[in-house]
Formats: structure tokens, sequence, C-alpha cells
């Protein structure tokens, strides 16, 4: 089965503990992206990658960092998490006709 | 730069309405259009899309939406509101470039869909 699979789904966390959010997919789609959606201001693009190795800020990049070492894999870091970051974040990679494919997503709460 | 407007964060119809959710889009070269659906607790499923073949697009659950250059439109329409429609609904606008639609999509703010018997 197709699928963008993120872990946790869910994560409770405190100011400045560092955490990863995994994102995985198995469609070997070039492009991936994080996305985070927030009440009143729908889903806003954090980073994104056309190929392995090769990674851009979005909208809203600060206090994010991303790696893309292998095509399948795209995980979100956030070194030191702060109140504003807790949010509902969102994995996605493009098919090839254009439209994105998205995880379940990962809610994260800052404490 | 590209943008999308969404008029009405919240609509709400009776079931066997016409479902009617606007998009207004914003692109300075010809756009590709979405429309995606989350219900509680998913992510985003691609409902249809507007890649300059007809203006008229059809999606599931018998959902179709038709791109008005003149108006720079793409509004979501459904002939009869069922209960199960009943979600949060997102429209997204790429500007065409590279292939498969450039490098993102920028979503609007998303109209919530209630569904009353």
């Amino acid at each position: 089965e197709a699928q963008v699979t993120q872990n946790p789904r869910y994560l409770i966390t405190v100011t400045g503990k560092k955490l990863t959010v995994t994102c995985s997919q198995n469609m070997n789609h070039e492009y991936m992206s994080w996305y985070r959606q927030d009440p009143g201001l729908g889903l806003r693009q954090i980073y994104y990658s056309m190929n392995v190795e090769v990674t851009d800020k979005g909208d809203v990049p600060e206090g994010y960092k991303v790696s893309r070492k292998e095509k399948r894999n795209f995980p979100l870091i956030l070194e030191s998490p702060s109140p504003n970051q807790t949010s509902l974040y969102f994995c996605a990679s493009k098919k090839a006709t254009g439209e994105l494919f998205f995880g379940e997503g990962s809610r994260l709460t800052v404490l | 730069a590209q943008s999308v407007t969404q008029l009405g964060s919240h609509v709400s119809v009776s079931e066997g309405a016409l479902v009617l959710l606007r998009c207004n889009y914003s692109s300075s070269v010809p756009p590709y259009l979405f429309w995606y659906v989350q219900y509680p607790n998913q992510g985003l499923q691609l409902l249809l899309k507007y890649t300059s073949a007809a203006t008229l697009v059809k999606g599931i659950n018998g959902f179709e939406a038709e791109f008005k250059k003149s108006e720079t439109s793409f509004h979501l329409t459904k002939p009869s509101a069922h209960m199960s429609d009943a979600a949060e609904y997102f429209c997204a606008v790429s500007e065409r470039g590279l292939t498969g639609g450039g490098n993102k999509l920028t979503f609007g703010t998303g109209t919530q869909l209630k569904v009353e018997l």
C-alpha cells in the first residue's frame, strides 16, 4: 500500500528538549515536504526537498532542521522546541502528476 | 508569488442541499489548482485537481470544481450534501514550472463544512 508514515503521531514535550519527527514514503517520490497546520492559518510549508541531499526552506523554517540522506526518509528536527512550535505537522511526498500525498499528521505539544 | 483565498471559514448546509465552497487564487503564471479534504484526525486527501485540460474538473465523492480564469476562481461544488461530507476543505495553488507543478503548494486557510439534518 502506498503511504507516507510519520512518527510519532502524538507527542508532548518540554521547552528545549530536542526531538525528531520521522517521515518515510514507499512510493519512490523524489520530492518531499513538511507543513505545519495551525487554526485559521491553513498549512504552511516548513522545508522541502527536491531530491536526496537537496533541501530548501519553505515559508516558516525558523526553529526547524531537516535532512535527506536517502530518498524514502525526510525527518524533521526541532533542536530546541518552544511553545510556539505546538502544532499539527504533516509530511508529504509529491506524485509525478503534481499533487501531494500526505501522511496522517503528528500532533506536537511543547510545554 | 502565489496565494489562495477561501471565503468563509465555516459553511453550514442541510443534508441534500447544494455545497459551494469558494476559492480565489493569485498566480503570476498559469497555475495548477487543487482541492483537498481533511476528515477529523486524518491527513489531507486529494479531491480533485486542475492542470489545464478541461476547465470543469470532476473529483471523488461527487465533488466538482470549475476553473474560471477571468474570475481567478476555482470554486468547489456538490449538488447534494451528505452527512459524510462534513470535514475541512482546503484549496491550493501551485505555479507551473518544474515538472510536477513547481516546488510547493500554497494552501488557503480552509473551510469547515458542517452538514445538518
